[in-house]
């Protein structure tokens, strides 16, 4: 079975540019996280996503930040303009709300690096 | 303002023997939490939960206990294997919620 799964795995760009994330969930999955890691603070959960709808952007750092989830299959998380210090791996995941407790399931992650 | 703590950025534990990870919360409103593991360029991997109802739960090798009135979880494993040498989070979240808040995890390092 597929699991999530993110692009670009690895994005090395320039500070001031538009960066876009990208990731589909598992099929069948109602509720997307994004969550971002770094080594001061681990993975903070940025925003989440219900059956396309955004639940809680609280996490979201600033208005530089944007997510959408136009379907069931795909989501985006944009940062534009990016800086140095958005410098982190960037990791989507995704659950089925219906099943109580059920552990979410991670994609493989986007490094990202802003020179 | 950590809600959920790891204080031990790095574990060394000799092959078979026991690796002890440690966990601790603040917030009394969490009654489910997991670990996760993290092996490098690849996403967090669930291991093991646990409800409040519990105080302990065991897969395997695997086993976590939690203490309520300490705020306090723990990730047992025996025997420890080279294989388990990854970063292992805890995360916590209230039942019926989807915010899970994440520790900044424990590097285990496991010596043949």
């Amino acid at each position: 079975d597929a699991g999530v799964i993110q692009s670009p795995r690895h994005e090395v760009t320039e500070m001031g540019q538009e960066v876009t994330l990208r990731c589909k969930p598992i099929s069948g999955h109602d509720y997307l996280f994004w969550y971002r890691q770094t080594m001061m603070r681990g993975l903070e959960l940025l925003i989440y996503f219900n059956n396309n709808v955004p639940i809680d952007d609280s996490g979201m750092p600033e208005d530089r930040f944007s997510a959408k989830m136009p379907n069931a299959s795909f989501s985006t998380l944009k940062i534009q303009p990016s800086e140095p210090r958005d410098s982190a791996v960037y990791f989507c995941a995704s659950s089925l709300g219906r099943i109580i407790n059920q552990p979410q399931h991670f994609g493989d992650g986007t490094r990202l690096s802003i020179l | 303002d950590q809600q959920v703590k790891q204080n031990s950025p790095s574990l060394s534990v000799q092959e078979g023997r026991i690796s002890i990870l440690n966990c601790d919360y603040t917030n009394s409103m969490f009654d489910y939490f997991l670990w996760y593991k993290k092996y490098p360029a690849e996403g967090p991997t669930f291991l093991i939960s646990i409800s409040s109802i519990k105080d302990k739960n065991e897969d395997g090798r695997f086993t976590v206990f939690l203490n309520k009135s300490a705020k306090h979880l723990s990730l047992h494993i025996v025997p420890s294997q080279p294989g388990d040498s990854a970063v292992y989070f805890c995360a916590a979240h209230t039942s019926g919620t989807y915010k899970y808040i994440f520790g900044t995890g424990t590097r285990l390092k496991v010596l043949a």
